[in-house]
């Protein structure tokens, strides 16, 4: 079983929608959970990042956690096509240089 | 700022032979990573060095893979002798004492194993 797991997508939506990305994870060290957004033959790059439970928000962005059930997500108000790209979710314990395990992304595209 | 610089952006190789690929990560930063990205999934590390020392390469093949980060700024990893199942894109990236939870990534460096 992946300590993560995250639904690949494809996921189209149109101009203005909500949009819903999510993650389930195993490990219940886990303590920062992250979200990554990247383009094609693109780095990788944090969005957002959120240390145990509760909801952060960010412009149109809004993270959520929730330890209790393992879960976490992210929002996307009033998607924009240059929202288009593969969002990694990721993961980390609290211990001082443990690495970040990631989900395998969703394929994100946002139709004008 | 300049971002963390990769070389080269892609390499075509054949199997059993050797490639290396180059990263200067931001300046300053003391924390630099290797990913191994297959198509269609996550960044997996590979290797993570604080200055020049090793701190986890708990999941890189050691019989094939090896990297070094000399003088505790730039980095090579070598893959000698390359099998077909190494084709992926090879992500560094670099991260700061201050803000050790964001990492950098640059480009990449996008291989294939023929």
């Amino acid at each position: 079983q992946k300590e993560v797991e995250q639904d690949p997508g494809p996921l189209s939506v149109p101009e203005g929608a909500i949009v819903s990305l999510n993650c389930t994870y195993s490990n219940s060290a886990f303590q920062y959970f992250m979200w990554y957004r990247q383009y094609s033959r693109k780095g990788p790059e944090l969005l957002m990042y959120t240390y145990s439970s509760g909801n952060k928000e960010d412009g149109r962005f809004t993270a959520q956690v929730d330890k209790s059930s393992k879960y976490i997500s992210l929002f996307i108000r009033d998607s924009q096509p240059s929202d288009s790209a593969t969002y990694l979710c990721a993961m980390r314990r609290e211990t001082s240089g443990s690495r970040l395990t990631f989900g395998e992304g969703t394929q994100l595209t946002v139709n004008p | 700022e300049a971002g963390v610089a990769q070389s080269p952006r892609y390499k075509i190789i054949e199997k059993r032979q050797s490639v290396a690929f180059w990263c200067n990560p931001i300046s300053g930063h003391a924390t630099l990573y290797w990913y191994q990205q297959i198509l269609g999934q996550g960044p997996k590390l590979l290797i993570q060095f604080q200055n020049n020392g090793v701190v986890d390469d708990s999941q890189l093949p050691k019989d094939r893979f090896s990297a070094e980060r000399l003088k505790g700024v730039d980095s090579t990893l070598k893959i000698q002798p390359a099998k077909l199942e190494d084709s992926a894109v090879y992500l560094c990236a670099s991260s700061s004492y201050r803000d050790p939870y964001e990492q950098y990534f640059g480009p990449g460096t996008r291989l294939t194993v023929t």
